[in-house]
């Protein structure tokens, strides 16, 4: 069965800190995507990255990377020089195709809720 | 705004009343999703329709529960005799259609409809 977890359930920074943020995940699949959400206090998710389980390649865009390791089953998420709008709860998703009807339906893990103090 | 839009945005309802949501999907999407999100947890998987089909369901969704998506278009969620565990966040999602392709689309989210049931 697949499933993600994300252990840090809060983290606090200060702002201009580094903060990474942990997703491991379980599947059976061979061929999956990754996936992390943002969702601010207004409650939209909004979507950040996808990532396919072929390609391990780090991903850098601004102040955010991301770090998939297979061997590990880890997807980590880095935000560098944070910001006091960075504050949200961050979700990690795993997705697969079913086959019983072909959606790509996700998989969360239970969030991250980062703070960043001014 | 050529987002996903949900209507109504806060509902709060009396135990055994019926209550309807409304999702109009990003136009050109033609795979769409429903979740829920409870306080403190990732949202979860409730149904996906490609175009007007609903082709899975969640063992969440209740005999109490039927989404309808007519033309392919805007979809409904209807809960029949609320209870108080229905109470939650009810996100609406759509994607591309990825079939013939070898990849993924990711899933844009719309504002959420949150559900106080009393």
């Amino acid at each position: 069965a697949q499933k993600v977890t994300q252990a840090q359930t809060e983290i606090s920074v200060v702002e201009k800190e580094d903060v990474t943020l942990d997703c491991v995940y379980e599947t059976r699949d061979t061929t999956y995507y990754l996936f992390w959400y943002k969702q601010p206090p207004s409650g939209e998710l909004v979507f950040l990255i996808r990532r396919n389980s072929f390609d391990e390649q780090n991903e850098i865009s601004g102040r955010y990377s991301w770090n998939f390791q297979k061997s590990t089953s880890s997807f980590n998420f880095t935000i560098t020089a944070s910001q006091v709008v960075d504050s949200a709860v961050y979700f990690c998703a795993l997705s697969e195709r079913s086959f019983s009807g072909g959606s790509e339906k996700l998989v969360f893990g239970k969030g991250t809720k980062l703070t960043v103090n001014p | 705004d050529t987002g996903v839009s949900q209507d109504p945005r806060h509902k709060i309802t009396k135990r055994g009343q019926n209550v309807t949501f409304r999702c109009d999907p990003i136009s050109e999407h033609n795979r769409l999703y429903w979740y829920r999100q409870t306080l403190g947890q990732g949202p979860e998987f409730l149904t996906y329709f490609q175009n007007e089909a609903q082709l899975e369901k969640s063992r969440l969704l209740s005999d109490r529960f039927s989404a309808e998506r007519p033309k392919g278009s805007f979809s409904t969620l209807e809960i029949q005799r609320t209870e108080q565990g229905d109470s939650a966040m009810y996100l609406c999602a759509s994607s591309l259609d990825s079939r013939g392709t070898s990849g993924f689309y990711e899933q844009y989210f719309g504002p959420g409809t949150r559900l106080t049931v009393t």
